[in-house]
């Protein structure tokens, strides 16, 4: 049972936005910055927002964070082919004194 | 070029113990907390270690916590992680993660392909 949660799964056709949740409480996505993950099964996870809202260089302007009280928010917008994988939030727990993970969402592009 | 690469995993019975390492490069190494995140077949990910740039912070998920050490050698770009009295609920692919800062509570992010570690009788 991951300490943050997250829908197991989440769909969109191509050209449409969505958006993917992750809920934790005031220990975690309540006090400190949330990070999402990009995660293709049998690859690297690549960091896709981190410090709620914030793109590292070379990440597409499609992908956007965003975060209301001890919820996040992944918003993807022209969907595309290729966003079709698993997605991941995380944030630091004070209370465990680790890095808590959701359970991730799968993604399917109708 | 970033890059990290584990090795080290493979197939162990219930109790026996394995040492992962992992290899950096790419950056300064020694001036960044790293991490060890493990995933389970068919489950999410899950944050199992941490330690700071100079190893005087170090942490463990509650499930690890005392069978698990991780530890780093600077001078050699290696971050390892030696894995005793191992569950058959370790099995899992173990992710070297590079942490963005000099402590444990920096944004894990880079992370390595995985060494899959396989317990079982």
């Amino acid at each position: 049972q991951s300490v943050l949660t997250q829908p197991p799964s989440a769909s969109g056709t191509p050209g449409q936005r969505v958006t993917l949740s992750c809920s934790g409480d005031s220990s975690n996505v309540g006090s400190n910055p949330v990070t999402w993950y990009q995660h293709l099964p049998g690859s690297a996870p690549k960091l896709l927002i981190y410090g709620d809202n914030q793109r590292p260089s070379g990440v597409t302007g499609r992908f956007s964070g965003s975060k209301s009280g001890t919820s996040a928010s992944l918003a993807i917008s022209g969907l595309q082919s290729q966003d079709e994988t698993d997605y991941y939030c995380a944030a630091w727990d004070d209370s465990l004194n680790g890095w808590v993970f959701g359970g991730g969402t799968k993604l399917t592009v109708l | 070029e970033m890059q990290l690469v584990e090795s080290g995993g493979g197939l162990v019975q219930p109790g026996r113990s394995l040492r992962l390492s992992c290899a950096a490069s790419g950056f300064r190494f020694e001036d960044y907390a790293m991490h060890w995140v493990r995933q389970a077949p068919g489950k999410g990910l899950e944050w199992v270690s941490g330690i700071s740039w100079n190893s005087v912070k170090i942490d463990y998920a509650d499930s690890v916590k005392g069978r698990f050490t991780i530890s780093r050698d600077n001078a050699k770009n290696s971050l390892f992680l030696q894995l005793n009295s191992l569950r058959l609920e370790d099995l899992a692919l173990y992710f070297c993660v590079k942490g963005r800062s000099s402590g444990l509570y920096g944004v894990l992010d880079f992370w390595g392909q995985g060494s899959l570690v396989t317990v079982s009788s």
